[in-house]
This record gives structure tokens, C-alpha cells and sequence, in this order.
């Protein structure tokens, strides 16, 4: 079955930096675009960042444009969220999600990361 | 961007009765291809999303058949046929036609 594996969250100060995984099983990971969605706490989803299937072509949340970079690896079925500059509103749970025609079919459990001095 | 917008935002309901969530994208969702990209999703307490709902009104596997997508253009509608207590949560629309940016509705939180 599907599975998205995050990693790599955690506490950091403002202005520092923060690199996200996320491993896949289950599918064919280099057939598909992935995603990378966050939910401040108590609020809704956000978008933040997708990938094309074969790396490609990336687009991003006008919030982390220039900030954020998805990446990936089909060799090893990873997918990757480097954050730079991070700020206070960055403070979410972040999960990795694949892409299915115009919609998000499997999401991994999440993981937190705290923007804080 | 377009903008997607739930009502309610709150629902309070009886276990075994009916309910409906309604969802108004900004512009028409219907894309070149005929489809439309309307997608509902559930997020139990503590749980990650879960897609219950897809191109309007095609269910995912294994989701119960007491939930139904419907709608058309820029209004569309969730409808639990009798909520049942694994229901409680919150429930979020999402479009995937006009991206990006890929954009969530505020989220309605179902309450028994």
C-alpha cells in the first residue's frame, strides 16, 4: 500500500533554515508529481509547494516563493522541502502528498516544525 | 487565485441524521478537458487528510456510501446521507484546476 514517510522537523529560530523528507513506497514513485502541504495550528490546509513527476518543473506558494525549494529523487524515492529564511508563520505541520489528475490521493502522517526564538 | 469558500463553517448534528456542507469556488472549476476538479477531504482529530471525494462526486475506495458528492460550475455540496460517529471532524474542499495555487476551502468542522 502507499505509504509517505516525513522526517526532519523540528524547533528552529527565525531566519534559520530546515530540510524536510519524505519517503515513499508503494507506488510508482517517479511516475507521479508530488506535493507538500501544511496546516498551521487550528487552521485550514495550505499548498505550499508541487513537483513534476520527473523533477523537472516546480511551483510554489506565492508565501514561500524564493524561500522554499521541493525537490526529488527517483532513484531513491525521496522528496525533499528545503526551507530557508524560515518565519513565525512557517510554524505548521507539513505533509507530503501525492498528486492524482487535478486532486491528492494519499498524504503522509505530517511533521511539525516550530519557527521560534 | 481562485478562492474557495465553505458553509458552515460549524455544523452541529444528531448521530443518524442527515447533513450537508456546501463549497463555492470563485470561478467556474470546469477545466479544458471536461473535467472538473472538485475534491473533498476529511482530517479526523490528530489525523492527517484523507480524500473521501473526487471530480465532484466520485468516491475513493473503501469510503462509505452514506457520502455524496454533487454540484456543478462554482457551487458544489457534500452530503452525509446519516452521520455516523467516525464522521466527526473537519471537512475541506479543495480545487485542482486552476493551479497554481492548489486551494483549500476554510474547512467545515462537523459536531456531534
Amino acid at each position: 500500500q502507499v505509504q509517505l514517510v516525513e522526517s526532519g522537523g523540528g524547533v528552529v529560530q527565525p531566519g534559520r533554515s530546515l530540510r524536510l523528507s519524505c519517503t515513499a513506497s508503494g507506488f510508482t514513485f517517479s511516475s507521479f508529481g508530488m506535493n507538500w502541504v501544511r496546516q498551521a495550528p487550528g487552521k485550514e490546509l495550505e499548498w505550499v509547494a508541487v513537483i513534476a513527476y520527473d523533477g523537472s518543473q516546480q511551483w510554489y506558494a506565492d508565501s514561500v516563493r524564493g524561500r522554499f525549494t521541493i525537490s526529488r529523487d527517483n532513484y531513491e524515492n525521496t522528496l525533499s522541502l528545503q526551507m530557508n529564511s524560515l518565519r513565525a508563520e512557517d510554524t505548521a505541520v507539513y505533509y507530503c502528498v501525492k498528486s492524482a489528475a487535478g486532486s491528492f490521493d494519499y498524504w503522509g502522517q505530517g511533521t511539525l516544525v516550530t519557527v521560534s526564538s | 487565485d481562485v478562492v474557495m469558500t465553505q458553509s458552515p463553517l460549524s455544523l452541529p448534528v444528531t448521530l443518524g441524521q442527515p447533513a450537508s456542507i456546501s463549497c463555492r469556488s470563485s470561478q467556474s472549476l470546469v477545466y479544458s478537458d471536461g473535467n472538473t476538479y472538485l475534491n473533498w477531504f476529511h482530517q479526523r482529530p490528530g489525523q492527517s487528510p484523507r480524500r473521501l471525494i473526487y471530480k465532484v462526486s466520485n468516491r475513493d475506495s473503501g469510503v462509505p456510501d452514506r457520502f455524496s458528492g454533487s454540484g456543478s460550475g462554482t457551487d458544489f455540496t457534500l452530503k452525509i446521507s446519516r452521520v455516523a460517529a467516525e464522521d466527526i471532524g473537519v471537512f475541506y474542499c479543495m480545487q485542482g484546476t486552476h493551479w497554481p495555487p492548489y486551494t483549500f476551502g476554510q474547512g467545515t468542522k462537523l459536531e456531534i
